[in-house]
């Protein structure tokens, strides 16, 4: 089991440029979750997926789209980066027989200059 | 609204010291609360939880009580190992939403042999 993985680890982006963040599960978990990490404000809830197709907003979806079209993957998307979201980003996943218990992947340390 | 405080950090330890990382919420009604840890360059990882008021969560010798009364979940551990360095952060899940997680900013532990 790989668990939760997250490509690419480092990313640097111009203002205005697009990308898209990857991240992929095998354990078969319904639910998904991004999150992004800035100093002094801990994570906070972007976009989450409660199953393939179904997709809804966190705290600060502006700027990020999500789609989920397979149980594994649940890819987040920058538009047209911004400073702003120099941050962090993070990938969770859990299953519903767990309610309390996410897995998170490694991170993704994104710079847009 | 939704929210998590912890003490600021870094915390600086001595092994075999008595660590307490403080952390309150606000959140209506009776959410469930958590401990996640992060050691460097890994993702978050679950560390203990509490579903209702006086339940005590614990795990690896870390332990943590839900007090209502005065809305804490603070951690606590008996004798800290240089092991134990590591971001901590304070979290609860929406009564109503167990996909939305509420985050503290998190306190990094620093032990020193």
């Amino acid at each position: 089991n790989a668990g939760v993985t997250q490509t690419p680890k480092f990313q640097v982006l111009k203002t205005g440029q697009s990308m898209t963040l990857q991240c992929a599960q095998d354990m078969n978990h319904e639910y998904m979750s991004w999150y992004r990490q800035d100093p002094g404000m801990g994570l906070r809830l972007i976009h989450y997926s409660v199953g393939a197709g179904i997709t809804d907003q966190g705290e600060v979806p502006n700027g990020y789209n999500v789609s989920r079209s397979t149980t594994e993957d649940f890819p987040l998307r920058l538009l047209s980066a911004a400073p702003s979201q120099t941050s962090v980003y993070f990938c969770a996943s859990r299953t519903s027989g767990k309610i309390y218990e996410q897995y998170f992947g490694p991170g993704t340390r994104l710079t847009v200059t | 609204g939704n929210s998590v405080t912890q003490m600021e950090g870094p915390v600086t330890l001595s092994e075999e010291a008595f660590l307490t990382i403080n952390c309150t919420y606000t959140a209506t009604g009776y959410p469930s609360l958590f401990w996640y840890v992060q050691y460097p360059g890994e993702g978050l990882q679950l560390l203990l939880k509490a579903t209702k008021a006086d339940d005590k969560g614990s795990n690896k010798g870390f332990e943590a009580t839900y007090r209502k009364e005065t809305t804490s979940f603070h951690l606590e551990k008996g004798s800290v190992q240089v092991s134990d360095s590591a971001v901590y952060f304070c979290a609860l899940s929406d009564l109503n939403n167990f996909n939305k997680f509420y985050f503290g900013s998190g306190t990094k532990l620093n032990v020193k042999p």
